[in-house]
């Protein structure tokens, strides 16, 4: 069965850095783009970035740009999401997410989240 | 930047009845480039929709997704209890990446 399993999230002042990680498991996890997305608090999806299965090429949202970096290791089934420089509006649970990297691409399969909250 | 925009914001029907969700891109979107997920209170996102009208696996056929142009729909035929829940649409392949609606709350009337 396809898991993902995020962790790392954690309560950081503004200003501050944090690495999220999310482990995959029941797949090939190397032939997969994989997405962060996140959700404040009784808010709305936000896509935050995105990764190339080979690692090779990412992509993010204007609003992390420069700030978050998004990474993998394919020999260790692993995502990673770098933040830095924290602004409270960061507060948010993050969702790792599968990519079906097909000609129609969409997110089949999502973790259960990890809760970032960014306050002094 | 597209923008999908989702209507309406909360949508109140009764078990039995249809819904008929809306989601309007402020551009061309390809149609294999638009998904719709069902999130319910506390839990992840599931797809339900893909390609704009193709049910996901395990999606019971009562979920249907059609487009017109820049207006995408997804339709559910007859409700049940468990479909109550809030609905993204999303699409792939603009400026961001990705983008979400902001999301339509499907609630009991």
């Amino acid at each position: 069965e396809v898991q993902l399993v995020e962790s790392g999230g954690a309560l950081v002042k503004p200003g501050g850095s944090l690495r999220l990680s999310c482990e995959a498991s029941g797949f090939t996890f190397s032939r997969h783009t994989i997405h962060w997305v996140r959700q404040a608090p009784g808010k709305g999806l936000e896509w935050v970035a995105c990764i190339s299965s080979s690692g090779t090429r990412s992509y993010y949202a204007d609003s992390v740009k420069g700030r978050f970096t998004i990474s993998r290791d394919n020999a260790k089934n692993s995502l990673f999401l770098q933040m830095n420089s924290l602004r409270v509006e960061d507060g948010a649970v993050y969702y790792c997410a599968r990519d079906t990297s097909s000609w129609a691409p969409r997110l089949d399969w999502w973790g259960q989240g990890t809760l970032v909250t960014v306050s002094s | 930047e597209i923008v999908l925009t989702q209507s309406p914001a909360t949508l109140s029907l009764s078990p039995g009845e249809r819904a008929t969700l809306s989601c309007r891109a402020s551009q061309s979107v390809t149609s294999s480039y638009l998904a719709w997920y069902q999130q319910k209170p506390g839990q992840s996102p599931r797809l339900l929709i893909y390609g704009a009208s193709n049910r996901a696996t395990d999606i019971p056929d009562r979920f249907s997704g059609s487009v017109s142009g820049t207006d995408f729909t997804l339709t559910i035929s007859r409700l049940e209890p468990e479909d109550f829940a809030v609905y993204y649409c999303q699409q792939y392949g603009g400026s961001p990446l990705y983008t979400f609606g902001q999301g339509i709350k499907l609630e009991i009337k």
